[in-house]
């Protein structure tokens, strides 16, 4: 079965420092990837996501992620955080209208 | 455009009540589904569809049924209310050409 796991489920970081966020997925297909982000009560939002082309991706407010086909990986990284950043980030693996979700990071950014 | 809405967006139940959780959304959108977001367990999926009149279990679908009959509504029903289904519940929709999905508000359901 598909499946998505996250390997830190709490991070503390300090602003300016550098950040970056596990994911793998269990799905041998194609498999289309994303990472949401859910600020303090809000809903989903989606930072960014890869379908196919340059493995390197780039998302709003900074996000970047790599998608590493032989690692079945997709970790998100940002080179300085801040204090704004504080939320829960999701990553998602998706095939044929099944979208999948990791069990999620807390990400707390300290000022 | 309203995007995805969801109503309620509190609810609190007795073990064994009924009730639907609606979910409506006027993107056009083929796909829809439902996930339910506990602590530490991140989203789940429940039940997700891929046109009007096809439905499909997730993750989760015990406990509850699904139906879609429009391309714009994909209520999720709770036929007997469990504490175990307390939780924030969440419908999505999205085209299938993207294959990205948009999130409404939620519903926080309690169940007593």
């Amino acid at each position: 079965a598909q499946s998505v796991s996250q390997h830190n489920h709490h991070v503390i970081l300090s602003e300016a420092a550098s950040l970056e966020l596990g994911c793998n997925y269990s799905y041998g297909g194609t498999v289309n990837l994303f990472w949401y982000v859910q600020y303090p009560g809000q809903h989903l939002q989606l930072l960014l996501k890869y379908f196919s082309g340059d493995p390197l991706v780039k998302g709003i407010k900074g996000f970047e992620a790599e998608f590493i086909k032989s690692k079945f990986s997709f970790n998100l990284r940002k080179p300085s955080v801040q204090w704004s950043d504080t939320a829960e980030y999701f990553c998602a693996a998706y095939n044929t209208g099944k979208l999948i979700f990791g069990q999620g990071t807390t990400l707390q950014v300290k000022p | 455009n309203a995007g995805v809405t969801q109503t309620p967006k509190f609810q609190v139940l007795k073990t064994g009540q009924s009730m639907t959780l609606q979910c409506a959304q006027d993107m056009n959108h083929e796909y829809m589904s439902w996930y339910r977001q506990d602590p530490g367990m991140g989203l789940r999926l429940i039940h997700y569809s891929v046109g009007a009149g096809i439905t499909d279990q997730g993750e989760v679908p015990n406990g509850y049924n699904v139906s879609r009959s429009t391309t714009e509504d994909f209520p999720l029903r709770l036929l007997s209310a469990a504490p175990s289904q307390t939780s924030v519940y969440f419908c999505a929709s999205g085209p299938p050409s993207y294959n990205e999905q948009f999130f409404g508000p939620g519903t926080r359901l309690t169940v007593l």
